[in-house]
């Protein structure tokens, strides 16, 4: 069966400091791989997704980039983080097997920016 | 584009009420729809999905039916419990490589 893990659960950093989260997939192969951002009391807000190792594509202008070394790991990194980089972030997945397939979420990482 | 709207919570319930938390969605062509909830400092897990018009999703015995007619996809269960406090999240994919999420319904059920 497909699992999907991502570590820090949680993080308390300073402003300005640098930021690297990661997110692996166990039990596929080659699936689509998604980075969200909820805010407090707020919707998802899709930060990234990659269809392939190398291949990122970015929704929203930010601090914050992606990538995919491997098949089935995908890291949020920042140089410099800010305030409103603070929230819950989200990895997923899905499969290709089939038009309409579902995305499974990670358990997600509680970040702080103080 | 497509979008989904859902009904702005929260919605605090007294165990065993009736639930109905309201999602009606715009799109091009024939989405797939989904229901995902969230407990409290967890991810989003699958709860329910359908595929096409009239379809009915359920688990856990939470049901949502796929109007086409009504572009919605509420979603109803008879008796709720306290273990049910939750976001809810409505969502639907055209197959393409994203999915569109609504804003969030936090339920809240009081023994």
């Amino acid at each position: 069966s497909q699992t999907i893990h991502q570590w820090p659960a949680t993080l308390v950093q300073p402003v300005g400091s640098p930021l690297s989260l990661e997110c692996t997939v166990e039990g596929t192969s080659n699936p689509n791989l998604y980075w969200y951002r909820q805010a407090a009391g707020r919707g998802l807000q899709l930060l990234f997704y990659s269809v392939g190792i190398g291949q990122i594509s970015s929704e929203v202008p930010q601090n914050l980039s992606a990538s995919r070394p491997q098949d089935r790991q995908f890291i949020l990194s920042s140089k410099k983080l800010l305030l409103s980089d603070s929230g819950f972030y989200l990895c997923a997945w899905k499969g290709l097997a089939g038009r309409y397939n579902e995305q499974f979420f990670g358990p997600g990482t509680r970040l702080t920016v103080l | 584009g497509d979008s989904v709207t859902q009904m702005e919570g929260p919605v605090t319930l007294s165990e065993e009420a009736f639930l109905t938390i309201n999602c009606t969605y715009t799109a091009t062509g024939y989405p797939s729809l989904f229901w995902y909830v969230q407990y409290p400092g967890e991810g989003l897990q699958l709860l329910l999905k359908a595929t096409k018009a009239d379809d009915k999703g359920s688990n856990k015995g939470f049901e949502a039916t796929y109007r086409k007619e009504t572009t919605s996809f509420h979603l109803e269960k008879g008796s709720v419990q306290v273990s049910d406090s939750a976001v809810y999240f409505c969502a639907l994919s055209e197959g393409g490589n994203d999915m569109r999420f609504g804003a969030g319904t936090r339920l809240t059920v009081k023994p």
